[in-house]
């Protein structure tokens, strides 16, 4: 089946550690974001990518890295300096064409939890 | 001014009535338009999208655009409690220099039985 997966859906950071969050898709879709979504709140654009090794910030990118090595690939890392992790973090993916963005692709979410 | 602006809600409905959700944004030059159901704890789906003024219909969902007025619209009719859920408007504003959707805050719906 085609679709996007996130893991690990729960994860535990304890302060001044960094953790990667996985993101894989199967829909040969060229780009692929991260949004963070916090309670009540809609989703924020952390960092997006349209081809690989490119990727470009979003309006809270400070804190965050990601890499695209793969096509399918874009892993984002949640570093010690992002002051307030703890947050459902979304990854998505969508067919890219000129200057408009399709319909967003998501997968499950993980939600990460600063102890 | 927000870029992509919604009600937060609740708006709540009777079990059967039509629910109207709205969403204001900032760009006029924006060209597509999206309606995301989000259930809690879980990850947005899409409902719905429009490019074009004027209404699109897809069963029981109609999605309305006027953008001399920049403003997009999600009707629901026969409303049933499985819709109680929260709606995302996102759109594709072309001012920002983002290819990205930015997310309106969304709309909590309740179906009341």
């Amino acid at each position: 089946d085609g679709g996007i997966t996130q893991s690990p859906k729960y994860l535990f950071r304890k302060e001044g550690q960094n953790v990667t969050l996985s993101c894989e898709q199967n829909l040969n879709h060229d780009a692929m974001y991260w949004y963070r979504q916090d309670p009540g709140q809609g989703l924020r654009l952390i960092y997006y990518s349209q081809i690989v090794n490119d990727f470009q910030k979003g309006d809270i990118a400070e804190g965050y890295s990601v890499s695209r090595e793969k096509k399918e690939s874009f892993p984002l890392t949640v570093t010690s300096a992002q002051k307030n992790p703890t947050a459902f973090y979304l990854c998505a993916s969508s067919i890219f064409s000129g200057t408009n963005t399709g319909e967003l692709f998501f997968g499950e979410g993980s939600r990460l939890t600063v102890l | 001014q927000k870029e992509v602006e919604q009600n937060s809600g609740p708006l709540s409905v009777p079990e059967g009535a039509i629910a109207s959700l709205n969403c204001t944004y900032s760009d006029r030059g924006s060209q597509s338009f999206f309606w995301y159901r989000q259930y809690s704890g879980k990850s947005p789906e899409l409902i719905m999208f429009i490019y074009s003024n004027g209404d699109k219909e897809d069963g029981r969902f109609t999605a309305q655009l006027n953008k001399a007025s920049q403003y997009v619209s999600l009707l629901i009719r026969d409303s049933q409690p499985s819709d109680s859920a929260t709606y995302l408007c996102a759109v594709n504003l072309m001012d920002t220099g983002r290819r990205a959707l930015t997310f309106g805050s969304g709309t909590r719906l309740q179906v009341q039985p």
